[in-house]
C-alpha cells in the first residue's frame, strides 16, 4: 500500500522560502520509472501541478515557477523535499505530494494515482 | 501555453441519472487526459487516464471519452457519493508537463 505524508511549516513570511518534506511508504525511487510530484491549490481553487522528480534524479517543474521551485529527494528516508524560494500570499495554498503512475504500455507518466493529506500553508506576515 | 476547460462550472443532478462533464485543450493532446474527482476537505483521487482506462478501484459507472481536443467524463447511476469537484488533467511526455482544468462542481439534487 502506497501512502505520502507532507510536513512542514504552516505559516511563512513573505519573502522567505519554503521547505516541504513528502515522507512515503509503498514504493522506493531507486526503482525504475518511479516518480513524486508536487501539487498545490489555492482556497477554494483550481490544482496546479508545480513540480516532479524521477527515480533517475532529473527533475521537471511548471515553467511558470521554475525559478523559484527545487525538488531533492532522499532515497534512504524515502523522501522528497521541495523547497520554494520568494514566498508571496499569491503562494498560499494546500500543497500536496503524489505518487506518479508509470503507464507502461504508453511509456507515459498519466496522472497521479495517490495524493498524500496536504499540508496548508500561509503566507503572511 | 495548453489550456485546459471544463464546462459547466456545476451541475446539478438527481439520484440515479447521468452526469455529462467536459474538458476541452486549446491544442491536440492526443488521448492524454486524466480525470480526478475530489470532494470537500480532500485529496483528490485519480479516476480515469489515457482518456478512458479507468484508475484501480473505479467503478464502471465513470467512463471517459474522447480525443485531441475535446473530452467527457460520464457518470451513470449518480449517488449521492458523487457530490464532488471533477478536475481533467493533461499530460505530456515531453516536456513532461501536467496541467489541469478549473474544475466543474457536481451536485446531487
Amino acid at each position: 500500500q502506497i501512502t505520502l505524508k507532507e510536513s512542514g511549516p504552516t505559516l511563512v513570511k513573505p519573502t522567505q522560502t519554503l521547505t516541504l518534506t513528502c515522507s512515503f511508504s509503498g514504493f522506493s525511487l531507486k526503482n525504475k520509472n518511479v516518480a513524486v510530484g508536487w501539487i498545490r491549490q489555492p482556497p477554494g481553487k483550481a490544482l496546479e501541478w508545480l513540480a516532479l522528480i524521477y527515480w533517475n534524479d532529473n527533475t521537471r517543474h511548471t515553467p511558470s515557477l521554475n525559478t523559484r521551485l527545487t525538488v531533492t529527494k532522499d532515497t534512504s528516508k524515502n523522501q522528497v523535499v521541495l523547497t520554494m524560494t520568494n514566498m508571496d500570499p499569491v503562494d498560499t495554498a494546500t500543497y500536496y505530494c503524489a505518487h506518479i503512475l508509470y503507464d507502461s504500455w504508453s511509456g507515459y507518466y498519466v496522472g497521479f494515482d495517490t495524493w498524500g493529506q496536504g499540508a496548508l500553508v500561509v503566507v503572511s506576515s | 501555453e495548453l489550456v485546459m476547460t471544463q464546462s459547466p462550472a456545476t451541475l446539478s443532478v438527481s439520484p440515479g441519472e447521468s452526469a455529462t462533464l467536459s474538458c476541452g485543450a486549446s491544442q491536440g493532446i492526443s488521448s492524454n487526459l486524466a480525470w480526478y474527482q475530489q470532494k470537500p476537505g480532500q485529496s483528490p483521487r485519480l479516476l480515469i487516464y489515457a482518456t478512458s482506462t479507468r484508475a484501480a478501484g473505479i467503478p464502471a459507472r465513470f467512463s471517459g471519452s474522447g480525443s485531441g481536443t475535446e473530452f467527457t467524463l460520464t457518470i451513470s447511476s449518480l449517488q449521492s457519493e458523487d457530490s464532488a469537484v471533477y478536475y481533467c488533467q493533461q499530460y505530456s511526455n515531453w516536456p513532461p508537463i501536467f496541467t489541469f482544468g478549473p474544475g466543474t462542481k457536481v451536485d446531487i439534487k
